[in-house]
Order: C-alpha cells, then sequence, then structure tokens
C-alpha cells in the first residue's frame, strides 16, 4: 500500500496570506489528524477529520481550519498567516472506527515559511 | 497545559548499552500510550505502544514500562544501534476519546 503523502514538502508565504495543505491517507482509512511541529512546541494536535466530519480539535485559532472530502482526502487552510505560523505540518492517517488504539501513520510534513 | 511530558530534550548514549527514554502524563484518562520515532524529513513512525491494562510490553530490543500509580512511562532500547538516533515522542490518548497528545520529543544520538 502507498503511505500517507502531503503535497507540497515545501512552501514559502508572507504575512497575511493565506495556505491550503493537502494530504492524501493511506488507501482505506478514514481518519485524517493534522499536528503542528515546532522546535519549541513540539507536536500539536491541530485537528481530526473521520468521514468527512470533524471529529476532535485541538486548541488553535479559527484561522486554521480543515475538511475532508468522500474519498478521505484531507485539506488544510491557514488564513492570515503569521510569521509563528511557521512550521511542519504533518498528517497521519488510520483506519480509526473509534477506538482511539489503532496506529497513525504519518505523512513527510510540509515544512511551511512565513516570511 | 502540557499533559505528556518529556523532560530531557536530547539524551546521548554509548552504542551497544541501553537507551532509557522517560514520559511523563498529568491527565488520569489517559489509558492508551503510544512511541513514535522520528527521522529528519520524514514523518514519525510508529514504534511501540501499551495500554493501562499493562505494565510492560516487548518488541524485539524495545520495551515499554507503564507505571499508573507514577503517571510514568519509559520506552528502553537494548542494545541501542546507530540507526537508533532519532527524535522519540511519547505519546497518550483515553480510550474513549480519538485525540492523541504528543509530547515534545527527546533526541537521541547514539555513539560509536
Amino acid at each position: 500500500k502507498a503511505g500517507v503523502t502531503q503535497t507540497p514538502r515545501y512552501l514559502i508565504k508572507t504575512r497575511g496570506q493565506q495556505v491550503t495543505l493537502s494530504c492524501s491517507p493511506i488507501s482505506g482509512h478514514r481518519s485524517v489528524s493534522w499536528y503542528q511541529q515546532t522546535p519549541g512546541q513540539g507536536l500539536q494536535f491541530l485537528f481530526e477529520y473521520f468521514s468527512e466530519t470533524q471529529r476532535n480539535k485541538g486548541n488553535f485559532p479559527g484561522r486554521f481550519s480543515g475538511r475532508q472530502f468522500s474519498n478521505s482526502r484531507s485539506e488544510m487552510n491557514v488564513s492570515t498567516l503569521e510569521l509563528g505560523d511557521s512550521a511542519l505540518y504533518l498528517c497521519a492517517s488510520s483506519s480509526d472506527e473509534g477506538s482511539g488504539t489503532d496506529t497513525q501513520y504519518f505523512g513527510p510534513g510540509t515544512r511551511l515559511t512565513v516570511l | 497545559d502540557q499533559q505528556v511530558k518529556q523532560n530531557s530534550p536530547s539524551l546521548s548514549v554509548q552504542e551497544g548499552r541501553i537507551s532509557i527514554l522517560n514520559c511523563d502524563y498529568t491527565n488520569s484518562m489517559f489509558d492508551y500510550f503510544l512511541w513514535y520515532k522520528k527521522y529528519p524529513a520524514e514523518g514519525p513512525t510508529f514504534l511501540i505502544s501499551i495500554s493501562s491494562i499493562k505494565d510492560k510490553n516487548e518488541d524485539g530490543r524495545f520495551t515499554v514500562f507503564l507505571n499508573k500509580s507514577a503517571k510514568h512511562l519509559s520506552l528502553h532500547i537494548v542494545p541501542s544501534q546507530p540507526g537508533d538516533s532519532a527524535v522519540y515522542f511519547c505519546a497518550a490518548s483515553a480510550l474513549r476519546d480519538d485525540k492523541i497528545i504528543f509530547g515534545k520529543g527527546t533526541r537521541l544520538h547514539i555513539l560509536p
């Protein structure tokens, strides 16, 4: 099976712009989670989608949003970018049906730099 | 409020010796714990997990120990190998809640 793919791998934006990141989960996986990784904060949970519905949400401002399509692919959008949004954004998929124990498989991430 | 804490940002261990990575948690509702390993420019990969009904889980060179009363878990790698040099993330979840909370990670350096 192909792994989790994320596009683009690298992105440079300026403050105030908006950005959309894409994630394709492993075939058959219906749960997609997004994380932000920064040196100071480690891996922080953004949100999780399951069957096109947001099932969980972390403590991020409303500028961070996402959606999931019927084929389980997911997009994450950040509007009005700030310098502090520079980070590695990781997507993870799992076949999780709600038990909370299924393994998450991570993509390689999208490195976003905000200038 | 950091619910999962990895207090050592980095750790250096001689090749062949035991590596012990520690993790503390504060939320008593957590009942499932995982360790992930991350190489630069790659996403984290799952290593080993343990549920709260156990106090030890072993998989090859990797063993995870859980001390529920102390809200502490540790990952032991024996013997340590050069390929083990990576960042290790501890993560926890409550089975009734699908959100997985990660620690900030510990960078492990295996010295030749």
